[in-house]
């Protein structure tokens, strides 16, 4: 079973520019998270998609990051226009529905993460 | 989601029992205790999680107090790939809610 992947693994770009990250999960999971670890800080939850809703956007910073999940498959994490404080690993996350799976609710499925830094 | 209380670091010999203990004073009933760690440069890992009951896996046992409020994630035979940092989250089981990673137990494996 292939995990769960992000690309770029690694993205450099100036102050005010544009990136797009995208997640591809694991194949059948409803669910999608996105995290993110700035550096010297703890990971946090940005938002969570179930299929291609958003159940959970409580997490993102600003208006300046935009998620989409277009068809309930992989999803893309937008910065526009990226500052310096952007910089980190945004890790995305899948998981099963928790009734159909037989597996626990927080059993998430991690990404290696896609590291961004904003010069 | 109720708080956790771990030490910001342990060290553990290589091939002894690495025992990270973690306080979760305020766990409502229905929240399990998860445990996940995240070696250096790759994403968060799920190890194990429990409601009330000891739980063992593959990877690790989890022992959980009789009263809920403190467990101890158990790995039987470290290694030096077991060097990272621990997290305990408490978690209700209902998909909606988020799991929120705390500062963790960074483990260090000592050859």
């Amino acid at each position: 079973e292939a995990g769960v992947t992000q690309f770029p693994s690694h993205s450099v770009i100036e102050k005010g520019q544009t990136v797009t990250l995208r997640c591809d999960p694991i194949s059948g999971h409803d669910n999608l998270y996105w995290y993110r670890r700035v550096m010297g800080k703890e990971i946090k939850f940005l938002l969570h998609f179930v299929k291609e809703s958003k159940q959970d956007e409580s997490g993102m910073p600003n208006n300046r990051f935009l998620a989409e999940r277009t068809g309930g498959t992989y999803s893309t994490l937008k910065v526009q226009p990226a500052e310096l404080e952007d910089s980190g690993v945004y890790f995305c996350a899948s998981s099963p529905h928790p009734g159909t799976s037989g597996r626990a609710a927080g059993e998430l499925f991690f990404g290696e993460g896609s590291r961004l830094t904003v010069l | 989601d109720a708080k956790t209380t771990q030490p910001p670091s342990m060290d553990c010999a290589e091939g002894r029992a690495a025992n990270l203990p973690c306080n979760h004073s305020t766990i409502s009933g229905n929240e399990y205790v998860y445990w996940y760690r995240q070696i250096h440069s790759q994403g968060p890992q799920y190890i194990i999680h429990g409601l009330k009951n000891n739980e063992t896996n593959e990877m690790a046992s989890l022992i959980i107090t009789e009263d809920r409020k403190s467990s101890t994630l158990i790995l039987p035979h470290a290694t030096l790939r077991d060097t990272a940092v621990y997290y305990c989250i408490v978690k209700s089981n209902f998909g909606n809610e988020k799991l929120t990673f705390g500062t963790g137990t960074r483990l260090t494996i000592i050859p």
